[in-house]
């Protein structure tokens, strides 16, 4: 199975900074079948990014993904109240479709 | 609106079994496939499997097979996940989420079941 591994563990900024968080696949996933979720304690996870750049219906245009391959980026311009949060990347190129262990965006 | 709305937390003692229910509405239910979906406390997130609403078909996670059974009742729009021999290591919250086909990305997502095994 393709282990994702996401980084770093935790990212310490401040409101209007920008956030850059890794996820690296084991192997090449297949036609950039990779997926980025957001979520907040209690809460079931978001859909932020699919396809690796497509953004889901309703996310602001301040997240952004690219990548290809086996190196994946989730950025978000300039970070809001509300985005401090847990973000995971998924791949669905191959089955079983797996989870990287999460990048924690904590308030500086 | 489309959503999905999943049973109560549960009490397990170890080697019993829970069964977890996922009601769907908004949308034909048969159209699309249910993933499961859990995440034990503090921990990330681990895909379980997947049934095909339309045909039952299903996928399993490897560590989970033998002990886990996804099911679908199509009359009430609802799905099913049962997980057999608790064990301490299974407390998490269990999600469901709408996933079209075995390898997607779902949507929508239910709002979790807690299940907590402890003797």
């Amino acid at each position: 199975e393709i282990v994702l591994t996401q980084s770093p563990g935790t990212l310490s900024l401040s409101p209007g900074e920008r956030a850059t968080l890794s996820c690296r696949a084991s192997q090449s996933v297949s036609s950039s079948y990779l997926a980025w979720y957001q979520q907040k304690p209690g809460q079931a996870p978001r859909l932020l990014i699919y396809g690796a750049s497509s953004r889901a219906t309703g996310i602001p245009d301040r997240f952004s993904g690219s990548g290809s391959g086996t190196d994946f980026t989730l950025t978000i311009s300039r970070l809001e109240p509300e985005d401090f949060a847990v973000y995971y990347c998924q791949q669905y190129g191959s089955s079983p479709v797996t989870f990287g262990g999460g990048t924690k965006v904590e308030i500086k | 609106q489309v959503q999905l709305v999943q049973s109560g937390a549960e009490v397990k003692k170890p080697g019993a079994s829970v069964k977890v229910s996922c009601k769907a509405s908004g949308y034909t239910f048969t159209s699309y496939g249910i993933s499961w979906v859990r995440q034990a406390p503090g921990q990330g997130l681990e895909w379980m499997g997947w049934i095909s609403a339309y045909n039952g078909n299903t996928n399993y996670a490897q560590k989970l097979q033998g002990r886990v059974t996804m099911t679908t009742d199509t009359s009430t729009s609802t799905a099913y996940m049962e997980l057999r021999s608790l064990r301490s290591d299974d407390t998490a919250v269990y999600y469901c989420a709408r996933a079209g086909r075995l390898l997607s990305f779902p949507r929508i997502w239910g709002q979790g079941t807690m299940v907590t095994v402890s003797s």
